[in-house]
């Protein structure tokens, strides 16, 4: 069964600080996304990554995917307070791995993250 | 372009009535997704549906639960006799072609 696991589950951090979200998946996948939620919202896609070795940055976050070692990153650089949400990773479970015919997206258990001024 | 639209946005059962959710994927787009997410957890994958045909359904329970998309009008997610264990936001996702699900604003439901 694919796990998909995210660290910290709660991040506090004070604004202009640089964190790392870490999301760890447990088999290959076709692609790896990065969602944002806020408050009784919905998601918002980030960035969807590829490839190994792949880097995309907007703004103040940064996210990357390491194939072989089933680990993707997003970096928050000089944290603001409107940065204030629930990021979530999701690994896409495909025809290039799951073989059948679905696309599923299996989400991580997001990292609640409080920018404190 | 009208994004993923969802009703309705909120919805109150008591237990045992039945809920009815509703998706209109974007315009161009015939695959879409249901996920459910419960309070202070991720999504779980629930269905994915094309038009008329359920490809996976893995993530649905066994009863009560059932999803359809008919050729015309939205997608729907019914859930019958209402447990307070269902009490949860649903997501719909839709994409064009099994690429990038994109997200509507979900449905709220409350089971009293």
């Amino acid at each position: 069964e694919l796990k998909v696991e995210q660290n910290p589950l709660f991040l506090s951090m004070q604004e202009g600080k640089n964190y790392t979200i870490y999301c760890n998946y447990s088999t290959t996948s076709d692609r790896l996304y990065w969602y944002r939620q806020d408050p009784g919202k919905s998601l918002e896609s980030l960035f969807v990554l590829l490839s190994n070795g792949a880097v995309k940055q907007e703004g103040r976050l940064m996210a990357s995917l390491d194939t072989k070692a089933r680990l993707s990153t997003l970096h928050i650089t000089a944290a603001v307070h409107d940065l204030s949400a629930t990021y979530f990773c999701a690994v896409e479970l495909g025809r290039q791995t799951y073989g059948g015919a679905t696309n599923k997206l299996i989400f991580g258990t997001g990292t609640l993250l409080a920018v404190q001024p | 372009n009208a994004g993923v639209m969802q009703n309705p946005r909120h919805l109150v059962r008591r237990r045992g009535q039945e809920a009815r959710l509703r998706c209109s994927p974007m315009k161009g787009h015939s695959h879409v997704y249901w996920y459910r997410q419960l309070p202070e957890e991720g999504l779980k994958f629930m269905v994915y549906l094309q038009k008329e045909n359920i490809i996976d359904e893995s993530g649905m329970p066994k009863e009560r639960f059932s999803a359809e998309f008919p050729k015309e009008g939205p997608s729907i997610l019914r859930i019958q006799q209402v447990v307070r264990g269902d009490s949860a936001a649903y997501f719909c996702a839709s994409s064009p072609m099994r690429n990038i699900q994109y997200f509507g604003a979900g449905t709220r439901l409350s089971v009293l």
